[in-house]
């Protein structure tokens, strides 16, 4: 079965640029109809939607980033990446990658089991 | 945009049903038929329970129902478990973002 596994940095100074891959094992990210996604959780808190890409380069993000992230696809590595640039303290949290079988309709059925990332001098 | 609204908390004792609510507005919940559940446990990550409001994926009990009034949408547990007790966030797609999440809701199996 598709696994999914979340790489990069547990540790980014504020204004650098946060970096995380997500590798894809099992099955192709190529496959049709799936959206690949990352979502973030802060510490003791709720779920936050950060955006997702599909496979031919389609990229949608949340608003609330206000441009600071990038979301790529490497299809030779079966795996898509997550930057944030200009973090701050308030970027800390567990970033999760998933896949949205829905189309980007809400249904992340396969997930990561999640990285946490601190944003610190 | 905000956060779709769930209560805190919700509590039952094992065999008992519990709903939990979660309500949006007309660009997202009552707007789309695009509702999803998922269940927390500590320190892992969320599990897919229900799709397009009252879907279930392949695995899922079907003690786990989902339905949709309006604007608010519902998860019910019937049979509650031991194993039930964990944080379950509701989902919906809006036009605004793709995708919102709840501010999540612990449940407490007595």
């Amino acid at each position: 079965q598709v696994q999914l596994q979340e790489s990069g940095p547990g540790l980014v100074k504020p204004s650098q640029t946060l970096s995380l891959t997500c590798t894809v094992s099992g099955g192709s990210i190529s496959s049709s109809g799936y959206y690949w996604t990352w979502i973030r959780q802060h510490p003791g808190k709720g779920l936050e939607w950060i955006g997702y890409i599909h496979y031919t380069g389609t990229t949608f993000y949340n608003p609330s980033l206000k441009s600071r992230a990038t979301i790529s696809v490497d299809t030779s590595k079966n795996q898509f990446s997550l930057k944030v640039s200009s973090v701050t303290a308030a970027d800390t949290a567990v970033y999760y990658c998933a896949r949205d079988f829905k189309g980007g309709y809400c249904g992340m059925d396969v997930w990561g089991q999640g990285t946490t990332v601190t944003v610190s001098s | 945009q905000s956060a779709l609204t769930q209560p805190a908390s919700v509590s039952g004792s094992p065999g008992q049903s519990i709903t939990i609510s979660c309500t949006g507005t007309s660009s997202d919940i009552g707007g789309y038929n695009y509702v999803s559940w998922y269940q927390q446990h500590p320190g892992k990550a969320p599990k897919l329970m229900i799709y397009d409001v009252n879907n279930r994926p392949s695995g899922v009990s079907d003690r786990f129902s989902g339905s949709k009034s309006g604007n608010t949408a519902s998860l019910t547990i019937s049979g509650l478990q031991a194993e039930d007790e964990a944080d379950y966030y509701c989902s919906s797609y809006t036009y605004i973002t793709t995708g919102i999440f709840g501010g999540g809701t612990k449940l407490t199996v007595l």
